[in-house]
């Protein structure tokens, strides 16, 4: 089974500031996605990626497949940035089971 | 469209009570999947389906029971509720398939078993 690890798991920055969180897995990956969880709300898929790196808006993420490490940037960060992110990997053996691992995320704060 | 709705948003269970935990997605999204999420711990797949007719279990199935007759309902059941079962239950689904698609995820059912 295929461990996810995030950090940090906590973080408070001023508005404005570059956000990265950070995560780490154990085993080879077929995809890998970012979530975003607002406090007592839903979750939402900001990103699924397998290689490279993707943009949309404000927010950046990488994935170095060989490092078997991924980065969620934040740029300009904004208090409703305020959430928990959740890293989640997919493995190779692709199939009827969802396959999915998740970390137990990060709760970033952005303060005024 | 309305993505995945999940009712109720709030219940509370006394031990032994069993209820049913509604989802439904309008996205015609073939794959179907229940989690639960636990402080301090990342989601956990409870059961998951690959189309209407087809079910199977998760890392965490004990004490839970789901049922797949259309494509848009899954339905999560607890037979007999138990406070170890005091979480917060997320549906989710996406396109079907072998490859990977992006999980739309409903806003969550918070239960607590007393």
């Amino acid at each position: 089974k295929n461990e996810v690890e995030q950090s940090p798991q906590n973080l408070t920055a001023q508005e404005g500031e570059f956000i990265t969180i950070n995560c780490s897995y154990s085993v080879g990956i077929s995809a890998l996605h970012w979530l975003q969880q607002h406090p007592g709300g839903g979750i939402v898929s900001l990103f699924m990626l397998s290689s490279g790196k993707k943009k949309h808006g404000r927010l950046i993420a990488t994935i170095n497949i060989q490092e078997k490490h991924s980065s969620l940037h934040i740029t300009a960060s904004h208090p409703r940035d305020s959430a928990v992110y959740i890293c989640a990997v997919r493995g190779l053996l692709l199939g009827g089971a969802d396959g999915l691992t998740f970390g137990k995320g990060t709760h970033l704060i952005i303060q005024p | 469209n309305a993505g995945v709705t999940q009712t109720p948003k709030f219940q509370v269970l006394k031990t032994g009570q069993s209820m049913t935990l509604q989802c439904a997605q309008d996205m015609n999204h073939e794959y179907m999947s229940w989690y639960r999420q636990d402080p301090g711990m990342g989601l956990r797949l409870i059961h998951y389906s690959v189309g209407a007719g087809i079910t199977d279990q998760g890392e965490v199935p004990n004490g839970y029971n789901v049922s797949r007759s259309t494509t848009e309902d899954f339905p999560l059941r607890l037979l007999s509720a138990a406070p170890s079962q005091t979480s917060v239950y997320f549906c989710a689904s996406r396109q079907g398939g072998l490859g990977n698609s992006p999980l739309h995820f409903g806003n969550g059912t918070r239960l607590t078993v007393t």
